[in-house]
Parts: C-alpha cells; sequence; structure tokens
C-alpha cells in the first residue's frame, strides 16, 4: 500500500506541553502536506513540504521532513486546547496524480 | 465567503434508493475531488476532476458517477445505495495537483 502511516495513533498531553507527530510512507515523493481535521468539519491544509526541503515552519507549526528514511514529523509547541483535532499527512507521490492519507493521529489537548 | 460548499450536509436515506450530493467551490480552482471518510476516519479518494474532464477514478463502483457541468461544479450521484455507503463524503479543490487542497464541510450519508 501506498498510504502512509502516523504514530501515534492517538495522543493525550497538557496544554502548553509540545506535540509531535510522525508520518512514514513507502515510495518517493513530490511534497508531503499536512492537514487538520475538528471533530465533525472539513480537513484544513496546514503546511506543504516539498521533497527537496527539510524543514518549513508556520507559527507555532514545525514539520521536518527525511526522504532518507521516508518520514515525516509534525510538531505543536505550546499546544492549545483549540489544538484538539485529528492530524493527517497527505503524500503526493511520484508518478501519482492523488494525495495518499494516513490514518491520522487523534490529538487531545487537556486544560 | 464560504470556499468550498456541499449540499446537503445531513443524509438519511433507505437502501435502494438513489440520491445526489452537489459541491461548488468560488476559489478559481482548476481540480476537484470526491473523497470518502468511513467510520474509523481514513480519508481515500474516490474521483478527481480536471477542468471538467475526469483523471482519477479509483476503483468506485459504477452506481457512484461524478459530474462537473462546470469548473466550479462536481456533483456526485449514486444509485442503489447500499449500506456500505454509509460514511462523510467531502468534496475538494486545488489549484493543480501538485497542490494543497481545500476541503468542503462534509456530507454525512446514513443508509438505513
Amino acid at each position: 500500500s501506498q498510504q502512509g502511516e502516523e504514530d501515534p495513533q492517538a495522543l493525550s498531553i497538557q496544554e502548553g506541553e509540545n506535540a509531535t507527530m510522525n508520518c512514514s510512507y513507502k515510495t518517493s515523493i513530490n511534497n508531503l502536506q499536512w492537514y487538520r481535521q475538528n471533530s465533525g468539519r472539513g480537513l484544513v491544509h496546514l503546511i506543504l513540504i516539498r521533497s527537496n526541503e527539510r524543514e518549513k515552519h508556520s507559527g507555532r507549526l514545525r514539520v521536518t521532513l527525511d526522504t532518507s528514511k521516508k518520514s515525516s514529523s509534525l510538531l505543536i509547541t505550546a499546544s492549545r486546547a483549540a489544538d484538539t483535532a485529528s492530524y493527517f499527512c497527505a503524500t503526493d507521490f511520484q508518478g501519482a496524480q492523488k494525495l495518499v492519507f494516513g490514518q491520522g493521529t487523534r490529538l487531545t489537548i487537556n486544560p | 465567503d464560504t470556499a468550498v460548499s456541499q449540499t446537503p450536509k445531513y443524509l438519511v436515506t433507505q437502501m435502494g434508493n438513489d440520491k445526489s450530493i452537489k459541491c461548488e467551490q468560488n476559489l478559481g480552482h482548476d481540480t476537484m475531488y470526491w473523497y470518502k471518510q468511513d467510520s474509523k476516519k481514513f480519508l481515500k479518494i474516490m474521483f478527481s476532476y480536471n477542468n471538467k474532464e475526469l483523471i482519477i477514478n479509483e476503483t468506485v463502483p459504477n452506481r457512484f458517477s461524478p459530474k462537473s457541468p462546470d469548473k466550479a461544479h462536481l456533483n456526485l450521484h449514486i444509485n442503489s445505495l447500499e449500506l456500505g455507503d454509509s460514511a462523510v463524503y467531502f468534496c475538494a479543490s486545488s489549484p493543480g495537483g501538485r497542490h494543497e487542497q481545500y476541503f468542503g464541510p462534509g456530507t454525512r450519508l446514513t443508509v438505513t
């Protein structure tokens, strides 16, 4: 399967702590994207990292990409209750015309 | 203001019925998609259209027929609904295949 795999499946931390989620994939990519989905809502794009990039930042988000290990991580710093959501990685595989989504990490921020 | 909109938000129907879900985007994007999200939150692409032309059809039963009357609209018609069709269906759009996607709010379909 070309599907990305996310780890952990669920993560529960205290407000103010940092949250790290990981994504692994199997074949070469053009880019990797992270999305957030709040309960009962559509997915919202967070950040896109290209295969020739190693790190990107957006506000409290930091994404890294290691193409040699075929893995990416999403770090959310200084977490807030509003960050409670499911987070998905999506890979744009070379030769494909579609994004393939992982199964997501369910993040819970406890006040 | 809504970028990608879908109607209806909820759809409850009986097995064997035919139903449609509509999607519209006002972002000027060339590419639109339909995804199915199952009860375990697994999101899988069903169809993709670029400038009204079908470019992806992911082994979806032919009971599902997408239609794109113009670049801003992509509708999904489902014939002879089955229990296994119960899921949340998301429409999305993007400027092109290599870019980020913008998702609609989803349509929760329940088949009884």
